[in-house]
């Protein structure tokens, strides 16, 4: 079956712009989570969404970050006047529950000049 | 605090011996362990996973990793590598912490691993 998939697979932008990231989990999966992995680094946590609602949002390193799942499928997260620190790859995964084995997408690899 | 640590950042190994890629692991309580496989340009693939009975778990394209509770080590192995095994591996604990009962995972930093034939 189908895996996690992220869109956009690459996205370049300027410093100050804003910035929407896409991730569509595996179906039927309830749980999931955002990451970010700098240069590197192991991956680092964001966010996690039970259903439709963030249950952890610790991860987010400041309020320019934002995350949503609307309809408990499709995430979004959001970055608001980027910075070149944001430079990283944005990494979804989803689980069938909370404690089950997640299961990563390919990435969003962010790149702000 | 959890936390995991790879002590190694690259691991070299010729072509058809064994491998061994180290972690190790620091919790409160009864430790969720993994590993995950990067390629390049790609995101990461789960191998294998520790939640509880036998020690030696047994995973994805013939790895293996060992649990050792009083070493707190959670060791990756193959007994003949390939070529293809080269990539980045990461070793991962579930945060158990009061505050997350979420399921979040905590990363070591990765091991790189070069296969040559």
């Amino acid at each position: 079956g189908a895996g996690v998939s992220q869109t956009p697979s690459n996205k370049v932008t300027e410093k100050g712009k804003y910035v929407e990231l896409r991730c569509d989990p595996i179906s039927g999966h309830t749980a999931l989570y955002w990451y970010r992995q700098s240069l590197g680094q192991g991956p680092e946590f964001l966010i996690y969404f039970q259903g439709t609602g963030a249950a952890d949002d610790s991860g987010l390193p400041n309020d320019r970050f934002f995350a949503v799942r609307p309809e408990g499928s499709v995430s979004t997260l959001k970055i608001q006047r980027t910075e070149r620190g944001d430079s990283a790859v944005y990494l979804c995964a989803s689980s069938f529950g909370g404690r089950e084995t997640q299961y990563f997408g390919p990435g969003t690899r962010l790149l702000v000049l | 605090a959890q936390s995991v640590a790879q002590p190694e950042d690259q691991v070299n190994v010729a072509e058809g011996n064994p491998l061994t890629v180290k972690c190790t692991y620091s919790v409160s309580g009864n430790p969720y362990l993994f590993w995950y496989v990067q390629y390049p340009n790609r995101g990461l693939q789960f191998l294998l996973k520790y939640i509880t009975g036998d020690n030696l778990v047994k995973g994805s394209y013939g790895f293996e990793a060992e649990f050792n509770k009083s070493q707190t080590s959670f060791h990756l192995k193959k007994p003949s590598a390939l070529v293809s095994d080269s990539a980045l591996y990461f070793c991962a604990v579930r945060d158990l912490s009061r505050s997350s009962n979420t399921g979040k995972l905590i990363f070591g930093q990765g091991t790189t691993l070069q296969v040559k034939p």
